[in-house]
């Protein structure tokens, strides 16, 4: 099975804190997603990216970045975390774009991130 | 990229079919529909996708109708572990330039013993 792990799945941050969101995925998928959901409006996409070193803005990625240095491994990053970034954020992967699996996304467990 | 529109709630008894409706009025030719579903707590699972046919796997089956406007997800023995938000997504297939998945407030189903 696919799997899709993110570091934690429980953080507590202060205001003003730098922040990382850890994502691997273990089956050579070249695609990867940062999403992030709050209740009522759904999950929204933050960033993703299609292969190592690139990246493409998602709907939200005001306040974020993200890092893809290996093609396994995803990273979010706050680089001052504010009360309105209190969320669960999700990650996922999938096969490489226009193969009919490229809309297949696998999700991890989720991080709840609350900002103080 | 096409919208969709889903009930928000729907309740099945354990055991019977559950049938989520899912109307996409706008979708274009080459636009796929997919499925997925998030049980609480969890990040969502892929469930099956479609184009034009209409297609069966482990999980479910999805019915299409032939003006593709709108489908039909069919878990034909639901249980309680079925108690999710399914969310229907139109989407082209994924390249540089497209958007990915844009998941919208899906149909909170509850399985009910």
């Amino acid at each position: 099975d696919v799997k899709v792990t993110q570091s934690s799945r429980y953080l507590v941050k202060r205001t003003g804190e730098k922040v990382f969101l850890e994502c691997v995925q273990d089956m050579d998928h070249e695609n990867m997603f940062w999403y992030r959901q709050d209740p009522g409006l759904g999950l929204r996409l933050i960033y993703f990216s299609y292969d190592v070193k690139m990246k493409e803005k998602g709907d939200i990625p005001e306040g974020y970045s993200v890092s893809r240095e290996k093609k396994e491994r995803f990273s979010l990053i706050l680089e001052s975390a504010s009360t309105n970034q209190t969320s669960m954020y999700l990650c996922a992967s999938s096969l490489g774009e226009g193969r009919s699996g490229a809309n297949v996304l696998t999700f991890g467990a989720g991080s709840r991130l609350t900002v103080l | 990229d096409a919208k969709t529109t889903q009930p928000p709630s729907m309740d099945c008894a354990e055991g019977r079919a559950a049938n989520l409706p899912c109307n996409h009025s706008t979708i274009s030719g080459n636009e796929y529909v997919y499925w997925y579903r998030q049980i609480h707590s969890q990040g969502p699972q892929y469930i099956i996708h479609g184009l034009k046919n209409n297609e069966t796997n482990e999980m479910a089956s999805l019915i299409i109708t032939e003006d593709r406007k709108s489908s039909t997800l069919i878990l034909p023995h639901a249980t309680l572990r079925d108690t999710a938000v399914y969310y229907c997504i139109v989407n082209l297939l994924l390249l540089s330039g497209n958007t990915p998945l844009v998941f919208g407030k899906g149909t909170r189903l509850s399985v009910i013993a």
